[in-house]
C-alpha cells in the first residue's frame, strides 16, 4: 500500500504570493490532517478534514486554509505569504478514528 | 491545557539502553503516540498505546504509561546508530476532536555514539 504522498517536496515563494500544497492520502483513508513544524514553534495543527468537511482547526490565520475532495485527497492554501510561513508542512492520514496518524514526507516551503 | 513536554538531547552509546520520557497535561487522551523523524523526512509511527494499557512491547520497544502521574516513556533495547533521529511524543487531545489533532512534545534528539 503507497503511503501518504504528498507534493511538491521543496518549494521557493516570495513575500505576498500564495501557494497551494497537495496531500494524497493512503487509499482508504478519509480523515486528512495537516501540521506546521518549524525550529522555533515545533509541530502545530493546522486543520482536519473529514468526508469535504473541515471536522478541527488549529490556531493560524485566515491565510492559511485548506479543502478535501471526494476522493479524500487534501490541498491547503496560504495566501499573501510572509517570512514566518517557511516551514515544513506535514500531512497526515488515517482510516479511522482509533487508528494512528500515518504522514507524508512533508513540503518544504521557503519564502525569500 | 493542552501541553507535552520531553527533554530535548539524549546520548547513549551503541548497544545500550535509551529511554525517551514524556509528561502530558490532558487527561483524557484516548491514545499517545511515539514517531520518529530523520533528517529531511516526514515522521515515522513508532508504536501507540491506549490510554487504558500501562505498557505495550513492540520488538526493541517497550512504552510504559503512568496515568496517575500523566507520564510516558520509551525504552529501546540495544540501541544501534540507525536510531540517531528525533523522537516525538504526541497525545491525541480532546475527545471532542476525535484524534484528528496531535498535541505534540518538543522533540528529543537521540544521538548514538559507536
Amino acid at each position: 500500500k503507497a503511503g501518504v504522498t504528498q507534493t511538491p517536496r521543496y518549494l521557493i515563494k516570495t513575500r505576498g504570493q500564495q501557494v497551494t500544497l497537495s496531500c494524497s492520502p493512503i487509499s482508504g483513508h478519509r480523515s486528512v490532517s495537516w501540521y506546521q513544524q518549524t525550529p522555533g514553534q515545533g509541530l502545530q495543527f493546522l486543520f482536519e478534514y473529514f468526508s469535504e468537511t473541515q471536522r478541527n482547526k488549529g490556531n493560524f490565520p485566515g491565510r492559511f486554509s485548506g479543502r478535501q475532495f471526494s476522493n479524500s485527497r487534501s490541498e491547503m492554501n496560504v495566501s499573501t505569504l510572509e517570512l514566518g510561513d517557511s516551514a515544513l508542512y506535514l500531512c497526515a492520514s488515517r482510516g479511522g478514528s482509533d487508528q494512528p496518524q500515518h504522514f507524508g514526507d512533508g513540503t518544504r516551503l521557503s519564502i525569500l | 491545557g493542552e501541553d507535552v513536554e520531553q527533554s530535548l538531547f539524549l546520548s547513549v552509546r551503541e548497544g545500550d539502553s535509551s529511554v525517551i520520557n514524556c509528561t502530558y497535561t490532558d487527561s483524557s487522551s484516548t491514545y499517545l503516540y511515539w514517531y520518529k523523524q530523520e533528517p529531511g523526512a516526514g515522521l515515522q509511527l513508532l508504536t501507540y498505546i491506549f490510554s487504558n494499557m500501562d505498557m505495550k512491547q513492540d520488538q526493541r520497544l517497550t512504552v510504559l504509561l503512568n496515568k496517575k502521574d500523566k507520564h510516558l516513556s520509551l525504552r529501546i533495547a540495544d540501541t544501534q546508530t540507525g536510531d540517531s533521529a528525533i523522537y516525538f511524543c504526541a497525545e491525541s487531545g480532546k475527545i471532542y476532536n476525535q484524534g484528528g489533532k496531535l498535541i505534540f512534545g518538543q522533540g528529543t534528539e537521540l544521538s548514538v555514539k559507536p
